[in-house]
């Protein structure tokens, strides 16, 4: 597609469940990052795929945090036993290289009740 | 810790005010992003700035960034309802995590007709 694609657009689960959050990046980028923002607050990094290199995990707050991508290709964020201060949105953005700026998708807006 | 320190966090003028909103550091950067985001979506890149003392203009936004590359401004003319919204900049790293981009926590505009 022309854009970033997340999906779904929004999220309401239960305290304790997990959930999947889906990216599919601009075809051809190789970096893929996923980013957390609170209700009124700034982008706080979440992990960095480039290309086949091993990822950037180093903003994941917890080991409840994870995310995969297949290639440069899609990426899935996995969020386990949910809690709700993980309620926000979760942005994932795409870059080709070099210092081009990131295309952002829609986000997901994650509500844990 | 690189910071990008964004202000004012809030700002709320009339249509037709100019603005001018700050993004300061005191690491320097090997370029400086400007980002817009609408509430529900993600943000959208206005500009990279990559020379100390550059200007850039985009209709009626002009942005610079400082000699040192350390910090950066973005001044609206004119403002209008349809520049409403949250301004984030973000700077590029030499190398590093994060994928090279450091975020600051954004000026929240708001322009009343």
């Amino acid at each position: 597609g022309a854009g970033v694609s997340q999906s779904p657009s929004n999220k309401v689960t239960e305290k304790g469940k997990d959930v999947e959050l889906r990216c599919d990046p601009i075809s051809g980028h190789t970096a893929l990052y996923w980013y957390r923002q609170r209700l009124g607050q700034g982008l706080e990094f979440l992990i960095y795929f480039q290309g086949n290199s091993a990822p950037d995990k180093s903003g994941l707050p917890s080991d409840r945090f994870s995310a995969e991508r297949t290639g440069e290709s899609v990426s899935t964020l996995t969020i386990q036993r949910t809690q709700q201060e993980d309620s926000a949105v979760y942005l994932c953005a795409s870059r080709f290289t070099g210092i081009q700026g990131y295309t952002f998708g829609s986000g997901t807006r994650l509500t844990v009740v | 810790t690189q910071l990008l320190e964004q202000s004012p966090q809030f700002l709320s003028i009339q249509e037709g005010e100019n603005l001018t909103v700050y993004c300061n550091s005191s690491s320097v950067f090997s370029s400086l992003q400007w980002y817009r985001q609408e509430p529900g979506e993600g943000p959208v890149l206005l500009v990279t700035v990559v020379t100390g003392g550059e200007v850039k203009k985009l209709k009626r936004l002009t942005f610079q960034f400082g000699d040192a590359r350390k910090d950066s401004s973005l001044h609206i003319t004119a403002a209008q309802p349809g520049d409403t919204g949250l301004y984030l900049c973000a700077g590029g790293k030499y190398g590093g995590s994060q994928g090279n981009l450091i975020f600051g926590k954004g000026t929240k505009l708001s322009v009343k007709p």
